[in-house]
């Protein structure tokens, strides 16, 4: 079983629409979780971190933890041909310096 | 504001041979990180640096090394290329006091090795 697990996608969704992006976690002392966005050929660039149980919301994008269920999911509200890109989730342990990343989904916001 | 700086962006070699992949950081952040990326399998952890003077080994370290320059520094030697180092390597950092902080990455080094 991998750590972090995504579906690869591809997730397409028309302009405007909710884009929902879920990943699940195998170790249960992970205590950080991180959402990245990749354009093809760029850098991973951070969009979200959320540490606590529930919502967390960042203009048009909403991360929602749940650590009994072991999972992090990430909202797109009002998508935009701009958010089509891959976004990886990545988690690190309680205490630990590393992340570990989830291979990617990829969105694809169709106008 | 460079950001994470990683140098080159490109680069070929043949098998067997040596390069040092260069980063450096201008934000005053402890941890340095290098991962590499292959198609289908995410960013994947080499080796990282918790603070000036240390390093740890990650996920993939085989056939690496890093030196941990100072605080702005972190570079990444392949001593003896081999065709399955042939990937996208990325140089990341995080902010000071401790573990679990986000990270932020440089623009890469794509690396092939024929």
């Amino acid at each position: 079983q991998k750590e972090v697990e995504q579906n690869s996608g591809p997730l397409s969704v028309p302009e405007g629409a909710i884009a929902s992006l879920n990943c699940t976690y195998s170790d249960r002392g992970s205590q950080s979780f991180f959402w990245y966005r990749q354009y093809s050929g760029k850098s991973p660039e951070l969009i979200m971190f959320i540490y606590s149980n529930g919502d967390k919301e960042d203009g048009r994008f909403t991360a929602q933890l749940n650590k009994a269920s072991q999972y992090v999911s990430l909202l797109i509200r009002d998508s935009q041909p701009s958010d089509s890109a891959t976004y990886l989730c990545a988690v690190s342990r309680a205490g630990d310096y590393k992340l570990s990343f989830g291979a990617g989904t990829t969105v694809t916001v169709r106008a | 504001n460079a950001g994470v700086t990683q140098t080159p962006k490109f680069q070929v070699l043949k098998t067997g041979q040596s390069m040092t992949l260069q980063c450096a950081q201008d934000m005053n952040h402890n941890s340095m990180y290098w991962y590499r990326q292959d198609p289908g399998m995410g960013l994947r952890l080499i080796y990282y640096s918790a603070s000036e003077g240390t390093t740890d080994k990650g996920e993939v370290p085989n056939g690496y090394n890093v030196s941990r320059l100072n605080k702005r520094e972190f570079s990444l030697r392949l001593e003896s290329a081999a065709p399955s180092q042939t990937s996208v390597y990325f140089c990341a950092s995080s902010d000071a006091d401790g573990p679990n902080q986000p990270q932020h990455f440089g623009d890469g080094t794509r690396l092939s090795i024929l």
